[in-house]
């Protein structure tokens, strides 16, 4: 099984901050990688997809970058709505799906 | 518009089989695609359940695998999870989703909590 490990778990920030999480796999998965942002009480939402590309409508200030193990999200100027958990997930091993254990972004 | 709701029981007893079924509307599910099913315990992260391809092929998490099953219904257009001798631990929001071919999990269903109790 590849395993995901997001780093920090919790990271507390301020309206206009920029931040940068970091998800790691336990081996080689090129640049299947996907970043999902979750708010309480909904199902989560597909940010970025293959380590880099914005899904539509999602807004610039997000960006992923890296490949094969090691991958990073960055919101620029953090806004009160990105306030959320954030999930990497491999898809190297489609259909097999791993997700990492989330970061929560708190004021 | 792809949309996904699931149904269920929300309270299922120790040592009894979860089962929940997903119905599709705006896309075949015999049209491409993962179907899976993915859960969240309270408060914890994200685990993948397994997966069922148009084909009427299964993909599990080995953790779970001996006990799941997940099964589609095109004349319905639904697919379904069962997971046998469930404990405590299984409690959780259990969500069904539309998997690309390429593993991003595009469409969600807003979740169903299943708690596990006597």
């Amino acid at each position: 099984d590849i395993q995901m490990t997001h780093s920090p778990s919790f990271l507390s920030a301020s309206v206009g901050d920029t931040i940068t999480i970091s998800c790691r796999a336990s081996q080689y998965i090129d640049i299947y990688l996907n970043w999902y942002q979750q708010k309480p009480g909904t199902a989560p939402r597909l940010l970025i997809s293959a380590a880099s590309s914005l899904q539509s409508g999602v807004p610039s200030r997000f960006s992923g970058s890296g490949s094969g193990t090691d991958f990073t999200l960055t919101i620029s100027s953090l806004q009160p709505e990105d306030f959320a958990t954030y999930y990497c997930q491999q898809s190297y091993g489609t259909p097999h799906l791993t997700f990492g254990g989330g970061t929560k972004v708190e004021i | 518009q792809v949309q996904l709701q699931e149904s269920g029981p929300g309270l299922v007893k120790p040592s009894d089989t979860l089962s929940l079924n997903c119905f599709v509307s705006g896309f075949y599910i015999s049209s491409g695609s993962y179907w899976g099913w993915i859960r969240q315990p309270p408060g914890k992260g994200l685990e993948w359940i397994g997966s069922y391809y148009q084909s009427g092929n299964t993909y599990y998490n080995p953790s779970l695998e001996n006990r799941v099953t997940i099964s589609g219904d095109t004349s319905k257009n639904q697919f379904s999870l069962r997971l046998n001798s469930v404990t405590a631990a299984d409690t959780a929001i259990y969500y069904c989703a539309k998997i690309g071919q390429d593993g991003n999990v595009y469409y969600w269903g807003q979740g169903t909590l299943v708690t596990v109790s006597s």
